[in-house]
């Protein structure tokens, strides 16, 4: 019954190596989003994309890029990780259209950066 | 820009009891909510939506009551079990097209037995 999928559910990196975070969906959903999870700050939008192909930056994108070359895998890529950037991250899909967006959630993963 | 925000990050109720959980959305175009719960170790999972043509939708045990004068949600759950410890969080489709969620910082809930 897994509908979305994170590769990843614990990494440790250490600061300026170049992390990837996979996600993929089965629900054949337009949209997918990246959200990175912190105490007190609750899900903070990094990256969308609601087409392959096509991305949209969220509220906090400084420091990471996406790839979404599938319509089923959206890819959260640290090009150079940072002590600030340890967190969980949430990836999350939904189906294409306002007021049906429903997203469904990852079980996410936690990264931490030395 | 937008916010969402909830009133408490701590609420702790008796096994048995209703508990209420509130949030403030600051954009008023906005038209459609969602509560989810997050349990220890897991994504959230979504508990119930309205749409702002409604003042009140219930579920299996939780209750959402929108007041749109003063830009407030809450998430009413009745005869609280242990299984219900989470934390839950608001979230708000906002004046975007894109389909898009902006999120408060999430409510913990505890249940003592």
């Amino acid at each position: 019954d897994v509908k979305v999928t994170q590769s990843s559910r614990y990494l440790v990196k250490r600061t300026g190596e170049k992390v990837f975070l996979e996600c993929v969906q089965d629900m054949d959903h337009e949209n997918m989003f990246w959200y990175r999870q912190d105490p007190g700050l609750g899900l903070r939008l990094i990256y969308f994309s609601y087409d392959v192909k096509m991305k949209e930056k969220g509220d906090i994108p400084e420091g990471y890029s996406v790839s979404r070359e599938k319509k089923e895998r959206f890819s959260l890529i640290l090009e150079s990780a940072s002590t600030n950037q340890t967190s969980m991250y949430l990836c999350a899909s939904g189906s294409r259209g306002r007021g049906a967006n429903v997203l469904t959630f990852g079980a996410g993963s936690r990264l931490t950066v030395l | 820009g937008e916010s969402v925000g909830l009133h408490l990050p701590t609420l702790s109720v008796q096994e048995g009891d209703n508990s209420i959980i509130n949030c403030a959305y600051s954009n008023s175009a906005s038209d459609y909510f969602i509560w989810y719960k997050q349990e220890s170790g897991k994504g959230p999972q979504f508990i119930i939506d309205i749409r702002s043509n409604m003042d009140k939708r219930q579920g299996q045990r939780v209750t959402v009551l929108l007041n749109k004068t003063v830009k407030h949600l809450s998430l009413q759950i009745a005869a609280t079990q242990p299984g219900d410890s989470a934390v839950y969080f608001c979230a708000d489709h906002g004046s975007s097209n894109t389909g898009k969620l902006i999120f408060g910082q999430g409510t913990t809930l505890q249940v003592k037995p």
